[in-house]
C-alpha cells in the first residue's frame, strides 16, 4: 500500500501554462505539506495543512496555490509556470500530537520540467 | 527563522568505514532534530531523531548526538554499507511550532566497495 501517492511523477510543459499536481495519503494523518527541492537538492517548505485549513505559507509567489478538498488530499495549482518553478516538488505527511513532532511521510515527488 | 547548515555537502568513505554528517542550527527554541535520508528518485525517509531532552540515540549502526549548549547535532553511521549510499539531510524544528521543519542542504554520501 501506498502511504502518500502523488501524480503526476513527470510533468514537461511550457512556460506559462497552469498546470496541477495532486496528493493523497491513506495515513489518517490531518496534516499535509508541499516541499520544493531544487536542482542542489535544497527542500524547502511551501505549503501545509491541518485538517483542511492553511498553517504554514512561506514566502511562495501566489502563482502557487494549494487547495485541500478534505484532509487526505493536498494538490498544488500553478499558474503561469515559470522557467524557476522546474524543480521536484514533494508532499507529505505527519500527524503532531499534543505538543510532540512526529515524522513526515513523504510522497515520491513530480519532476516538473518547464521549457 | 531557523537557520541549519549542514558539512559536508559531500562524503565519500570505505565501505566498513564511519561516516559522519555534522549540522548546526540557529534557534535556540529548536528542540526536535530529525535525520531524513533520500536515496535515488525516491523522497526523503526518516532513519533517525533526536529530542532536546537526550544527548544521544543509538539504533544499530546510526547514532545521533546533540549538544545544546552549541546548537549543533550530528549524524553517525558506522560500519558503512553500499546501501547507505544517498543523499541525506538534517532538519529542525521550534517548539513553537510542530510542523515546520527547517532542513539543511543535504550531504551526497558514497560508500565505495
Amino acid at each position: 500500500d501506498t502511504a502518500v501517492s502523488q501524480t503526476p511523477k513527470y510533468l514537461v510543459t511550457q512556460m506559462g501554462n497552469d498546470k496541477s499536481i495532486k496528493c493523497e495519503q491513506n495515513l489518517g494523518h490531518d496534516t499535509m505539506y508541499w516541499y520544493k527541492q531544487d536542482s542542489k537538492k535544497f527542500l524547502k517548505i511551501m505549503f501545509s495543512y491541518n485538517n483542511k485549513e492553511l498553517i504554514i505559507n512561506e514566502t511562495v509567489p501566489n502563482r502557487f496555490s494549494p487547495k485541500s478538498p478534505d484532509k487526505a488530499h493536498l494538490n498544488l495549482h500553478i499558474n503561469s509556470l515559470e522557467l524557476g518553478d522546474s524543480a521536484v516538488y514533494f508532499c507529505a505527511s505527519s500527524q503532531p500530537g499534543q505538543g510532540a513532532h512526529n515524522e513526515q511521510f513523504f510522497g515520491p515527488g513530480t519532476r516538473l520540467t518547464v521549457l | 527563522g531557523e537557520n541549519v547548515e549542514q558539512h559536508p555537502s559531500t562524503l565519500s568513505v570505505q565501505e566498513g568505514d564511519s561516516a559522519v554528517i555534522k549540522c548546526t542550527y540557529s534557534d535556540s527554541a529548536s528542540n526536535y532534530f530529525p535525520w531524513y535520508k533520500q536515496e535515488l528518485g525516491k523522497g526523503p525517509q526518516l532513519i533517525i531523531d533526536i529530542r532536546s531532552n537526550v544527548g544521544e540515540k543509538k539504533d544499530q549502526r546510526i547514532a545521533v548526538t546533540l549538544n545544546k549548549t552549541a546548537k549543533h547535532f550530528s549524524l553517525h553511521i558506522t560500519e558503512t554499507q553500499p546501501e547507505d549510499s544517498a543523499v541525506y539531510f538534517c532538519a529542525a524544528s521550534p517548539s513553537s511550532n510542530d510542523y515546520k521543519l527547517s532542513f539543511g542542504a543535504g550531504t551526497t554520501v558514497t560508500v565505495r566497495a
